[in-house]
């Protein structure tokens, strides 16, 4: 079994600043993805990045961008020029990779940061 | 495309009585999971389906019973609600397509169990 850990409860940021939100996890699988999900308050959840694990370069999504580091099992997110939409609880999440590619949707989330973005 | 719909939105129940939260999906997804979120906790996966006639638990299947007879249904059961059971619920709809799977979720119920 895998487990994910966010051990920021609470972050905040001033609007335009950067902020960055901590993920570790802890599994033996080899091959699997990591993704960063959104959940603002009207708890949509929302996909904001994903990252593979073979995948050695960091994935970026426009001011998003992640810090993976397979060897010490990180998986942190980068938020440049935070916005005030940028609000939200941010879930750190972990899919394993069954033989032939697919994970059948099933995913372990982290307890999950209350971000604040204040004007 | 509707997506994922979820019925109801809230739901306020007595400990004891039994309910059917729906979860229904239009983009003939294979996969289809349910998910609780709780303080502090996070999401946790109770049951999960591959395909119509095929189910299997998650990490907290107990007081829960599903079954997906077409692709498009997934509905979770609560057969004597209990106050542990207070949480908001998920449901999420996949797609395999060779690299990784897409997660689609729907809006959430949000249960009370007095």
């Amino acid at each position: 079994a895998q487990t994910v850990t966010q051990s920021q409860p609470e972050m905040s940021v001033q609007e335009a600043e950067t902020v960055t939100l901590s993920c570790t996890y802890d599994t033996s699988e080899n091959n699997y993805y990591l993704f960063w999900y959104k959940q603002p308050p009207s708890r949509q959840m929302i996909l904001v990045i994903r990252q593979e694990a073979y995948k050695q370069q960091n994935a970026t999504e426009n001011r998003f961008s992640v810090n993976f580091q397979k060897a010490a099992k990180s998986f942190s997110l980068k938020i440049s020029d935070s916005q005030l939409g940028d609000t939200a609880m941010y879930f750190c999440a972990f899919m394993k990779q069954y033989p032939g590619g697919t994970s059948y949707g099933k995913l372990t989330f982290g307890q999950g940061t209350i971000l604040t973005v204040h004007p | 495309n509707a997506g994922v719909t979820q019925t109801p939105k809230f739901q306020v129940l007595k400990t004891g009585q039994s309910m059917t939260l729906q979860c229904a999906q239009d983009m003939n997804h294979e996969y289809m999971s349910w998910y609780r979120q709780d303080p502090g906790m996070g999401l946790r996966l109770i049951h999960y389906s591959v395909g119509a006639g095929i189910t299997d638990q998650g990490e907290v299947p107990n007081g829960y019973n599903v079954s997906r007879s077409t692709t498009e249904d997934f509905p979770l059961r609560l057969l004597s609600a209990a106050p542990s059971q207070t949480s908001v619920y998920f449901c999420a709809s996949s797609y395999w397509r060779g690299d990784t799977d897409t997660q689609y979720f729907g809006p959430g119920t949000r249960l009370t169990v007095l």
